[in-house]
């Protein structure tokens, strides 16, 4: 039962571009998602949040948007630096704080100079 | 401030043998979690822990799989036995209740 989906696996972007990774969910009870980024041999680390009664949040260059009807955030990147190249996970939970998260599988971004 | 602190950072044993892990959180956080992550997977909750106390431990394999948080503070995570399936990284986190977690580096354990 996967309740948070992250259909793509992996993704390529040119530096300079605009990232755009996307994250899917079937349950109606999440109430705040968040977005990790993790390089190899280390943990994931907290890059943005966003709370259900938001459609958007900004952070420098990262953007989340949420669409609570149809059930799907994403996380813009822009521009895109060599930096931003790791896995990013979508986390969702059912209430702000110390709660559980469920992550979806993540996505690999590459950004190509 | 210091992070969530793990050890080993890898460990290879083979099936049946049993395996500790390590976890010091940042201090002052009341809230420790234990998570697997799969190769190719998100990681997926184990346990929580609010200070000494067990919160969640619904997705623990209990037959094999045991932690315990001593004092409130450090925690170990054991597996007796271990199978071809556990092989993945153990990711140790902890929080304070605001905001969301900080993770350790993990430890990545291969079962042959």
């Amino acid at each position: 039962d996967q309740q948070v989906k992250q259909n793509s696996p992996s993704l390529s972007v040119q530096e300079g571009r605009i990232s755009i990774l996307n994250c899917d969910y079937t349950n109606s009870m999440f109430d705040y998602f968040l977005w990790y980024k993790k390089y190899p041999a280390e943990g994931p680390t907290f890059l943005i949040s966003i709370s259900s009664i938001k459609d958007k949040n900004e952070d420098g260059r990262f953007t989340v948007f949420l669409n609570k009807s149809a059930k799907h955030l994403s996380l813009h990147i822009v521009p895109s630096q060599p930096g931003d190249s790791a896995v990013y996970f979508c986390a969702a939970s059912p209430i702000q704080g110390a709660q559980k998260l469920v992550f979806g599988q993540g996505t690999r971004l590459t950004i190509n100079p | 401030e210091a992070g969530v602190a793990q050890s080993p950072r890898y460990k290879i044993i083979e099936k049946r043998q049993s395996v500790a892990f390590w976890c010091n959180p940042i201090s002052g956080h009341a809230t420790l979690y234990w998570y697997q992550q799969i190769l190719g997977q998100g990681p997926k909750l184990l346990i929580q822990f609010q200070n000494n106390g067990v919160v969640d431990d619904s997705q623990l394999p209990k037959d094999r799989f045991s932690a315990e948080r001593l004092k409130g503070v450090d925690s170990t995570l054991k597996i007796q036995p271990a199978k071809l399936e556990d092989s993945a990284v153990y990711l140790c986190a902890s929080s304070v209740s605001a905001y969301g977690y900080t993770f350790g580096s993990g430890t990545r354990l291969t079962v042959v």
